[in-house]
């Protein structure tokens, strides 16, 4: 299995209040991303970065930002947190290998419930 | 915009019975697909990729998906399912620059 944890696992929150969740990756690859899964609309990608301080949006990234400081960290964070917000979060990783589409290696999740 | 569709949301079948998944997509050039599963409150697991060569893949868990660029599809197959197979099951392209888009997801359930 790919080394990729994320932190917390689960969390309650309140509408208002801020969020930060972390992705950790021990594999040293290129690129992490960010999906939300709900219901229906399968996985949907938030934002994603394609090396250290590089990131870019993604389908469904208002109310998120980003921020990569090390190869090994991305962290995805609501600034201020609304019930449409509630979600089982998703980071992945992938390495470049120059050419097309990679595969991308998928974290265990973050369960977010936004009261 | 690339997309696509898979058109079952729950299929149920029999233990030991063959299975077909259908997966649909919209891309404009040579694409990349993979089949992914995630078992009740677990990450996703690659099953299977398909990115050029022959276009019947086969993967892990005894699963084999079959690309037909004619039809646009890109089918996950078994020909006899255990218990242990009821998951759900997300198809997803390549969309360029690393990125993928997902299809919807279909639930499989197993009866024993």
């Amino acid at each position: 299995d790919a080394g990729i944890t994320q932190s917390p696992r689960h969390k309650v929150t309140e509408t208002g209040t801020p969020v930060t969740l972390r992705c950790h990756q021990t594999e040293n690859h290129r690129y992490m991303y960010w999906y939300r899964q709900d219901p229906g609309h399968g996985l949907r990608l938030i934002h994603y970065s394609y090396g250290v301080k590089d990131t870019d949006k993604g389908e469904v990234s208002d109310g998120y930002s980003v921020s990569r400081s090390k190869t090994e960290d991305f962290l995805l964070t609501l600034e201020s947190a609304t019930s449409s917000q509630t979600s089982v979060y998703f980071c992945a990783i992938s390495e470049s290998s120059g050419g097309g589409t990679d595969t991308q290696y998928f974290g265990p999740g973050t369960r977010l419930t936004v009261l | 915009a690339q997309s696509v569709t898979q058109p079952d949301i729950h299929i149920t079948v029999s233990e030991g019975a063959s299975l077909e998944l259908r997966c649909n997509y919209s891309y404009g050039a040579t694409p990349y697909l993979f089949w992914y599963v995630q078992s009740p409150g677990q990450g996703l697991q690659l099953l299977l990729k398909y990115f050029s060569g022959d276009t019947l893949v086969q993967g892990i868990k005894g699963f084999e998906a079959e690309f037909k660029r004619s039809q646009s599809s890109f089918n996950l197959r078994k020909p006899s399912v255990h218990w242990s197979d009821a998951a759900e099951y997300f198809c997803a392209v390549g969309q360029g620059a690393q990125k993928l888009v997902f299809g919807q997801g279909t639930r499989l359930t197993i009866n024993p």
